[in-house]
């Protein structure tokens, strides 16, 4: 699989949007990006996944550029409670429908503040 | 949906002793995977299930690691002679492993101190 590299650390002001950016240049075309956050003592929690489109859900949007090397996952108001760990994976999807497992790395650790 | 449970949720265990945690997914997912997460550093993989066959397991599990799932639903792993090193969460996850439906949901972890 594809590595990702995310900043170490990031800080967001409580109501506004997280903009946290993840990249995977060497990515192929069979590998979704996939987003997981972890919130302290807990099992990482899914977010959100793509290939090329950008995507959105009630959690957060996931803008993926043209060319696919780049992410950037948007928490378009982050509360306290959005304060966590966010580990950018991209996985291998075959056509048979398996699919590969999670690699995780260090996520940025993202702090939001009063 | 009830989501994917482990138990025990913690376990504080003397060195040299055998412990075991039990892991139920989510119904009628037929992958099951297990992690293996130290403090500071992201999860790791340990092995993973597709029904009750063991399809592919980490360096990471040594000896004296085995993880069952007998039936296709629950599964074990089961640590013997625990040394303080296997101090750890351990994650177990499930998915369904279907086209576009492959996500992986996470459980709360077993948290395991061995002293």
């Amino acid at each position: 699989d594809a590595k990702t590299t995310q900043p170490p650390s990031m800080d967001c002001a409580e109501g506004r949007a997280a903009n946290l950016p993840c990249n995977h240049s060497t990515i192929s075309g069979n590998e979704y990006v996939y987003w997981y956050r972890q919130i302290h003592s807990q099992g990482p929690q899914y977010i959100i996944h793509g290939l090329k489109n950008n995507e959105t859900n009630e959690m957060a949007s996931l803008i993926i550029t043209e060319d696919r090397k780049s992410s950037t996952l948007i928490l378009p108001h982050a509360t306290l409670r959005d304060t966590a760990v966010y580990y950018c994976i991209v996985r291998v999807e075959y056509r048979a429908g398996t699919a590969s497992k999670l690699t995780f790395g260090t996520g940025t650790r993202l702090q939001v503040t009063l | 949906d009830t989501g994917v449970s482990q138990n025990p949720r913690h376990k504080i265990t003397k060195r040299g002793q055998n412990v075991t945690f039990r892991c139920d997914p989510i119904s009628e997912h037929n992958r099951l995977y297990w992690y293996r997460q130290t403090l500071g550093q992201g999860p790791e993989f340990l092995t993973y299930f597709q029904n009750e066959a063991q399809l592919e397991k980490s360096r990471l599990l040594s000896d004296r690691f085995s993880a069952e799932r007998p039936k296709g639903s629950f599964s074990t792993l089961e640590i013997q002679r625990t040394e303080q090193g296997d101090s750890a969460m351990y994650l177990c996850a499930s998915s369904l492993g279907r086209v576009f439906r492959n996500t992986i949901y996470f459980g709360e972890g077993s948290w395991l101190t061995v002293v």
